[in-house]
Order: structure tokens, then C-alpha cells, then sequence
């Protein structure tokens, strides 16, 4: 089966712009997750989908990071405006239910 | 708030030595541990899945286990191999549904 797929891999962009990041999950799987992993770090959870609902979204600072789901498969994550913090990796998971999940290659987002 | 801790940072072994990378939590009231591995540029790769009702789980030189109780789990690997060189992460699901993950081992065999 098809892995996840995301894009785009590589992102350079000046502080204050916006960006946007698409990710198609495994076809069949309902949960979609969203982490963002910043370089040393492990991943941190910005938002759970289930189907195109929001399970969690906690950790996703709301006031510049917005993400959607759009007919429950496809979805996409948008920073506005960036800051040079959210320097990192954003990756793309999904899976069945919320046991094993399976991520994306991830995209290397550089605000400079 | 959940806190996952791995221990080492890093870890360099010979070719074939058996090893034990760690992972400890502090709160035990979870659903299941994941291992992963991430090689560098890439995307995580899900090695074992163990529930909380479960002690361990094997896959070819792989063995997890998990202890809920003291907040532990260990992947061990047999004979290790170069192309075993990554950096490998546990992640554990809580009761929130939310999953948190530690900040990794990276492990080099040298061949």
C-alpha cells in the first residue's frame, strides 16, 4: 500500500510570511496526525484528526497555526505569520484507529 | 503532563554487540508504547507496538518490553548491524488519547 505522502519535502521562508504543508494519509485511515519536531528534539503533537473531526489540537498555537481536514482524507497546516521558531521538521502521521502509526518523510520548513 | 525520558542521548557499539536502549515515563496510566526509528531527513518507521496490557513484543532482532508499573520500557537489539544505525524513539499513548514522545537515542554500530 501507499505510505503517507506529504508536500512540499524542503521549505525556505522569511519571517512574518505565510506557508502551507499537504499531507495524504494512507488510504483507509481514519486518524491523521500532525507533530512538529524541532532538530534534537522528539516529535510534538500539534493536532489529531478523526476522519475530519478535531480530537486534539493542544498544543497547536492557535493564534498562527491552523490546520484542516477536508472530507476526512487529505489535509493541510498552515503557519500565519511564520516566526523563526517554527524552524523545524512538520510531520504527517496516520493510522486505523490510535495504535500504530505511520508516518510521512516530513517537510524541512527553514524561516529565516 | 506526561514525560518521556531516553537514556542515552547516544550510544556507539561494535558490530554484532546485543544492546539496550531505554525509555522511562512518568505517568503509568497509558495505552500502548510505540518504538520507532528515524533515519536522518527521514520519517519515523514503527518497529514494535506494545499495548498496556501486554509485556513484550518481538520482531526478527527486535524485543520490547514494557513494565507499566515502574514507568519503563527497553528495546533491546541482537547482533547489531550497521544499517541498525538511527536514531530511535518510544512514544507512549495516554489516557487523553494524546501521544508524547521522548527525545531519542541515536545509535552508530561500527562495522
Amino acid at each position: 500500500e501507499a505510505g503517507v505522502a506529504q508536500s512540499p519535502r524542503y521549505k525556505i521562508i522569511e519571517k512574518r510570511q505565510s506557508v502551507a504543508f499537504w499531507c495524504n494519509p494512507i488510504s483507509g485511515h481514519a486518524t491523521l496526525y500532525w507533530y512538529q519536531q524541532i532538530l534534537g528534539q522528539g516529535p510534538k503533537l500539534l493536532i489529531q484528526f478523526q476522519n475530519n473531526g478535531v480530537v486534539d489540537d493542544s498544543q497547536l498555537p492557535k493564534d498562527r497555526f491552523s490546520a484542516e481536514r477536508l472530507k476526512g482524507v487529505d489535509s493541510t497546516l498552515k503557519i500565519q505569520p511564520a516566526k523563526l521558531e517554527d524552524s523545524a521538521v512538520y510531520l504527517c502521521a496516520s493510522s486505523r484507529e490510535a495504535d500504530t502509526q505511520y508516518f510521512g518523510p516530513g517537510t524541512r520548513l527553514t524561516v529565516l | 503532563k506526561q514525560e518521556v525520558t531516553q537514556i542515552p542521548a547516544a550510544l556507539s557499539v561494535p558490530e554484532g554487540e546485543n544492546l539496550v536502549l531505554n525509555c522511562s515515563f512518568t505517568d503509568s496510566a497509558i495505552y500502548n508504547l510505540q518504538w520507532f526509528r528515524q533515519d536522518p531527513g527521514k520519517g519515523l518507521t514503527s518497529l514494535l507496538l506494545i499495548q498496556s496490557s501486554q509485556r513484550e513484543q518481538t520482531s526478527g532482532r527486535l524485543n520490547a518490553s514494557l513494565d507499566k508499573s515502574s514507568g519503563r520500557s527497553t528495546l533491546y537489539i541482537a547482533a547489531s548491524q550497521p544499517g541498525d544505525s538511527a536514531t530511535y524513539l518510544c512514544a507512549v499513548r495516554g489516557g487523553g488519547n494524546q501521544f508524547y514522545f521522548g527525545t531519542g537515542t541515536s545509535l552508530t554500530v561500527i562495522p
